[in-house]
């Protein structure tokens, strides 16, 4: 079967910073999303990887490793409003997204 | 703003009632989704539609079923609603269809069925 890990939930300081991880099996890969969702509110976009490598994007960045199955978020100069849910999604064989149930960040002043 | 809209926000419904969810888009979009949010639990496609005139199961349809007459409107129905439908609804949309462009999500729909 298809399957993304991520932990459930995480803790870290405002001003710090917090590396999300993603593992995946999934049937083939055309790509991995990073979604930012705001409790009670819709998921918006954050990054998209298909190559080998780190994407920086002002304080995220978004790191992934075909090979590995792997991929991780990362947020510098923590904030408060950087307080959310972050869904990692990949893009299967069949172009079918496969999501994560998602990690609860909590950030702590 | 452009964007997506889903009606209604929230909504408590008896069990066996009918139900559609409305979704519409400004932004001219090909493709668009429905997806339900459960606890602890990825986002799961129900249905998706390419483009206007055509639709597509996803992984979760049963129960479920949806129209595209054009290309801003995308409404899902439930037909006898469950207390399993019980979820979080939402509906988004991207420019080319195959997944690899950015989704753009309504604000969602919260549906409680008793």
């Amino acid at each position: 079967g298809q399957n993304i890990d991520q932990p459930t939930e995480m803790t870290a300081t405002e001003g710090a910073i917090v590396q999300i991880n993603c593992t995946y099996q999934t049937s083939g890969f055309n790509g991995l999303f990073w979604y930012q969702q705001h409790a009670g509110e819709a998921p918006t976009f954050l990054s998209y990887n298909v190559l080998d490598g780190l994407e920086e994007k002002g304080r995220f960045s978004s790191f992934l490793s075909r090979s590995k199955g792997y991929s991780y978020l990362l947020l510098k100069e923590l904030q408060m409003k950087d307080s959310a849910s972050y869904l990692c999604a990949v893009l299967d064989s069949n172009y079918q997204l496969i999501w994560g149930a998602g990690t609860k960040l909590i950030i702590k002043p | 703003i452009a964007g997506i809209t889903q009606a209604p926000t929230s909504q408590i419904l008896a069990a066996g009632r009918r139900m559609t969810l409305r979704c519409t888009q400004d932004m001219r979009h090909n493709a668009m989704y429905w997806y339900r949010q459960d606890l602890g639990l990825g986002l799961r496609l129900i249905h998706y539609s390419n483009t206007a005139g055509t639709t597509g199961k996803g992984e979760v349809p049963d129960g479920y079923s949806v129209s595209r007459a054009n290309t801003d409107d995308f409404p899902l129905t439930l037909a006898s609603a469950v207390p399993s439908q019980t979820s979080v609804y939402f509906c988004a949309s991207s420019a080319g269809s195959g997944g690899t462009g950015e989704l753009f999500f309504g604000e969602g729909s919260r549906l409680t069925v008793l």
